[in-house]
């Protein structure tokens, strides 16, 4: 059973940095693209990054783009993604989950960790 | 981006009667590939949303067959046979043809 953990999260200061990670077993992770989404406490979801296999195209959402970056590490099974220049709207659970590789995609997604973006 | 716009944004439901969640994106979600990247997901809370349908009509694996999927281009539906308690929580239609991949703002299926 494919299986996503993420970590990473925690509070942080407007203007500070976060990585974030999520660790996908079960899966021959190479053969996975990889997609990072969040919602906000009370809000619905938001689609933030993705990544295709071999980590060469990535994209984001335009509220993240210039801000945060997204890459993966085959060799650990291990999607990560870079927070920086906080901002207090960032606050939110992010989630990774699978784009494609599986057969279907947005098949498979982890419980998420929470980022908090507060002074 | 392409808008997905969800009807209605409550839905109170009898158990055992139908509900129905109507997905409207800004632009067709026909892929130059030629399929239709349109997925539903629901939600309970505190937990991950959990993908019922992808390819607009197919089920995922192990999704109970009151669960159906329709549409095409630009209109989709999502419709519940016979609501169960376990069906309550919020629902998302998804698009992943363009980017960014986008989400319409759920609807929250609540029992009557």
């Amino acid at each position: 059973e494919v299986q996503l953990v993420e970590s990473g999260g925690g509070l942080v200061q407007p203007g500070g940095s976060l990585r974030l990670s999520c660790v996908v077993s079960g899966f021959t992770f190479s053969r996975l693209a990889m997609s990072w989404v969040r919602q906000a406490p009370g809000k619905g979801l938001e689609w933030v990054s993705g990544i295709r296999i071999g980590g060469g195209d990535t994209y984001y959402a335009d509220s993240v783009k210039g801000r945060f970056t997204v890459s993966r590490d085959d060799s650990t099974n291990t999607l990560y993604l870079q927070l920086n220049s906080l901002r207090v709207e960032d606050t939110a659970l992010y989630s990774c989950s699978t784009w494609y590789g599986t057969g279907i995609y947005y098949d498979y997604w982890g419980p998420g960790t929470l980022v908090t973006v507060s002074s | 981006d392409t808008v997905m716009t969800q009807s209605p944004l409550s839905s109170p439901v009898t158990l055992g009667q139908p509900a129905s969640i109507s997905c409207r994106s800004s632009q067709s979600l026909v892929h130059s590939d030629g399929n239709t990247y349109l997925t539903w997901l629901h939600q309970m809370p505190g937990q991950p949303p959990r993908p019922l349908i992808h390819h607009t009509s197919s089920r995922f694996s192990g999704v109970p067959d009151r669960f159906s999927g329709s549409g095409a281009g630009t209109d989709f539906t999502l419709k519940i046979s016979r609501v169960e308690t376990e069906d309550v929580g919020v629902y998302y239609c998804m698009q992943a043809t363009h980017f960014p991949h986008t989400f319409g703002q759920g609807t929250r299926l609540e029992i009557k």
